[in-house]
């Protein structure tokens, strides 16, 4: 079954701080990688998607990820961060040819210093 | 385009009691996704819809918890009984999609938070 682990429950960095969040996934095969972002009282607004080609995805915001097949990770970056990036952030995973549905982990919550 | 409308924002009800949430997916999107976001947890899939069919169920509790899409576009989620354990964000999404294609984005909308007495 497929399943997603996000190791770090929370994380804070300061302001114009890199930043990393860590995703590893367990499927049989390559899935379909996604991460989403959610604002205090809001629904997943889509950061984005890894389908298939280029193993390291641009997304809005700023932010980046990169595929790592041997590691089954999906970790998330952006080179400087922004007071409004403070969010809770969750990685997630489709299976091809399956229902489309997604399988989200338990997220990260990140909080920004000024 | 206007995205996934749901209703109510927030409800608050006593245990034993029943609620309904109601969500209006994106326009021409041919499958629905209720999932249920527990504080401090991910959201779980409860049930997903293909039109007006139902797909994916397994983690419904349907002794007290029901959904319907009538006519494969709107569609209401219900609790009754609800249980202290039911208080959650109830998040409907849904996707332009192809069953077995997988390479689908789902648009969330806001969520309906339950807090159960």
């Amino acid at each position: 079954a497929q399943s997603v682990t996000q190791p770090d429950i929370h994380i804070t960095v300061s302001e114009g701080a890199s930043l990393e969040l860590r995703c590893n996934y367990s499927y049989g095969a390559t899935p379909y990688l996604f991460w989403y972002v959610q604002s205090p009282g809001q629904g997943l607004q889509l950061l984005l998607k890894y389908f298939s080609g280029d193993t390291l995805v641009q997304g809005i915001k700023g932010f980046e990820a990169e595929f790592k097949r041997s590691q089954s990770s999906f970790n998330l970056r952006k080179p400087s961060v922004h007071w409004s990036d403070a969010a809770e952030y969750f990685c997630a995973v489709g299976a091809p040819g399956g229902y489309n549905k997604l399988i989200f982990g338990a997220g990260t919550r990140l909080a920004v210093h000024p | 385009e206007a995205g996934v409308a749901q209703s109510p924002r927030y409800k608050i009800i006593e245990k034993r009691q029943s609620v309904a949430f109601w969500c209006n997916p994106i326009s021409g999107h041919a499958t629905l996704y209720w999932y249920q976001q527990i504080l401090g947890q991910g959201p779980k899939l409860l049930i997903q819809f293909q039109n007006n069919g139902v797909v994916d169920d397994s983690q419904l509790p349907k002794d007290r918890f029901s959904a319907e899409r009538l006519k494969g576009v709107d569609s209401t989620l219900k609790i009754q009984p609800a249980k202290l354990e039911d208080s959650a964000v109830y998040l409907c999404a849904s996707s332009l999609s192809i069953l077995g294609s997988g390479a689908n984005v789902l648009t969330f909308g806001a969520g309906s938070r339950l807090t159960v007495l």
